[in-house]
């Protein structure tokens, strides 16, 4: 299996703060990368496709880059509602796996 | 509006069974992987398995390989996931997620949405 790896797993930010998630693939995945934002008590919902595409009615001060095994999730202006965990999950193989989470919280 | 609606919470006792649902609607149930997620309590997430309403193929993850059977009835839109003895460690969320398949340039990539809301299944003696 491809493991998915996560850095920080947990930050401290302030509304408006620029904040980058990293996470690596233990393999080279190509642009096989989704991101996943998941507020408590609540499902998990897609951000980001294929590493970088933007998911329809996700406001636009999220964006996700990279390929092979690094990529970034980038939220360019924390607003209050992003208080939450983000999980990245590759899809180039089966079984698809997920990163262990980022939780992001107030400062 | 595509969505996926599953079944209530559930508390059973260890060795009991157990089949939560998870039901599709807004597009056509037949066309799409339907998978379910585990997330233990306060940990991440676990990819168990995936079924293709249209003819049933299924797979499972190697972890959940025999542990949990996944099914689903095309004739009502609803996919289900069954255990026939649980264990205390199967206490968990539970989600399903359709597995939505790019067209274009995304023909080979693949990713989860929507979820369902989650169905917490508690196992305590």
């Amino acid at each position: 299996d491809i493991q998915m790896t996560q850095s920080p797993s947990s930050l401290s930010a302030s509304v408006g703060d620029r904040v980058t998630i990293t996470c690596r693939a233990s393999q080279s995945i190509s642009s096989y990368l989704n991101w996943y934002q998941q507020k408590p008590g609540k499902a998990p919902k897609l951000l980001i496709y294929a590493a970088s595409s933007l998911q329809s009615g996700v406001p636009s001060r999220f964006s996700g880059s990279g390929s092979g095994t690094d990529f970034t999730l980038t939220i360019s202006s924390l607003q209050p509602e992003d208080f939450a965990t983000y999980y990245c999950q590759q899809s180039y193989s089966t079984p698809p796996t997920f990163g262990p989470g980022t939780k992001v919280d107030i400062k | 509006e595509v969505q996926l609606v599953q079944s209530g919470a559930e508390v059973k006792k260890p060795g009991e069974s157990l089949k939560i649902s998870c039901k599709g609607s807004g597009y056509s149930f037949t066309s799409y992987w339907i998978g379910w997620v585990r997330q233990m309590p306060g940990k991440g997430l676990e990819w168990m398995g995936i079924i293709y309403p249209g003819d049933s193929d299924t797979r499972y993850s190697p972890s959940f390989q025999g542990q949990v059977t996944i099914s689903a009835d095309k004739s009502i839109s609803t996919a289900y996931l069954q255990w026939s003895s649980l264990k205390a460690s199967d206490t968990a969320m539970y989600y399903c997620a359709r597995q939505f398949h790019g067209s274009g340039s995304y023909y080979n990539q693949n990713w989860f949405d929507p979820w369902g809301q989650g169905t917490l299944v508690t196992v305590s003696s």
